[in-house]
């Protein structure tokens, strides 16, 4: 059965940066799509990217073009979802999902606050 | 992007009622729409794709339908751990979208 297993909760300064990891046990990454969910407190579901395996590309919320990084470490089977010059309203809780459908991380929260 | 709308936000509804959600896409998506389940607290759970196909392990209380631009999710003889809340998903196109939600509550 096929888990993800995902980082701790952060608390992050206006400006900074957060790195989530996303770790998949009872399979392989190699292969998977993974993407990345955000959750605002009390909000609904946004989709921020995802990495194409078969293209070998990743595709980004427009909202997100040069404050994101996905990446991923095969060898460990982990997924890194890296957020820069966070703002308050970054706040939320962060998913990983592979294929976009299941199974899904447990959640990070991230808040950003001065 | 391909916008998402959801109707109704909130519904109050019993144990045993019969329960429809739509979801209106801004453009054509075929039949590439997903549907989930969230609790308070927790990750979502997918429900069904490609409209009206159930994932495995889905009670069949649970149905979609719709193709094009309208959808819709029917719950009949809702059970108490159907109470949560309810999107939809396009995967027609990048950047996938959901929508709003829809907050079923207890009557």
């Amino acid at each position: 059965q096929v888990q993800l297993v995902q980082s701790g909760a952060e608390v992050k300064k206006p400006g900074a940066s957060v790195k989530v990891s996303c770790k998949v046990s009872g399979y392989t990454l190699s292969g998977l799509s993974m993407h990345w969910v955000r959750q605002a407190p009390g909000k609904g579901l946004e989709w921020m990217g995802t990495f194409d395996p078969e293209g070998g590309e990743t595709f980004y919320a427009q909202k997100f073009q040069g404050r994101l990084n996905m990446t991923e470490d095969t060898s460990t089977d982990t997924a890194y979802m890296e957020l820069s010059s966070l703002r308050p309203d970054d706040s939320a809780v962060y998913f990983c999902v592979i294929n976009l459908f299941d199974p899904w991380g447990q959640g990070t929260l991230v808040t950003v606050s001065s | 992007d391909i916008q998402m709308t959801q109707s109704p936000s909130a519904l109050s509804a019993s144990v045993g009622d019969r329960v429809t959600i739509t979801c209106r896409a801004s453009q054509d998506i075929g039949d590439l729409l997903a549907w989930f389940q969230q609790r308070p607290g927790k990750a979502p759970k997918s429900l069904i794709y490609a409209a009206s196909i159930l994932h495995s392990g889905v009670p069949s209380n649970f149905s979609g339908s719709g193709s094009g631009t309208d959808f819709s999710l029917t719950i009949t003889s809702l059970q108490p751990e159907d109470f949560a809340t309810y999107y939809c998903q396009q995967y027609s196109s990048y950047p996938v979208t959901f929508g709003g939600g829809t907050r079923v509550e207890i009557k």
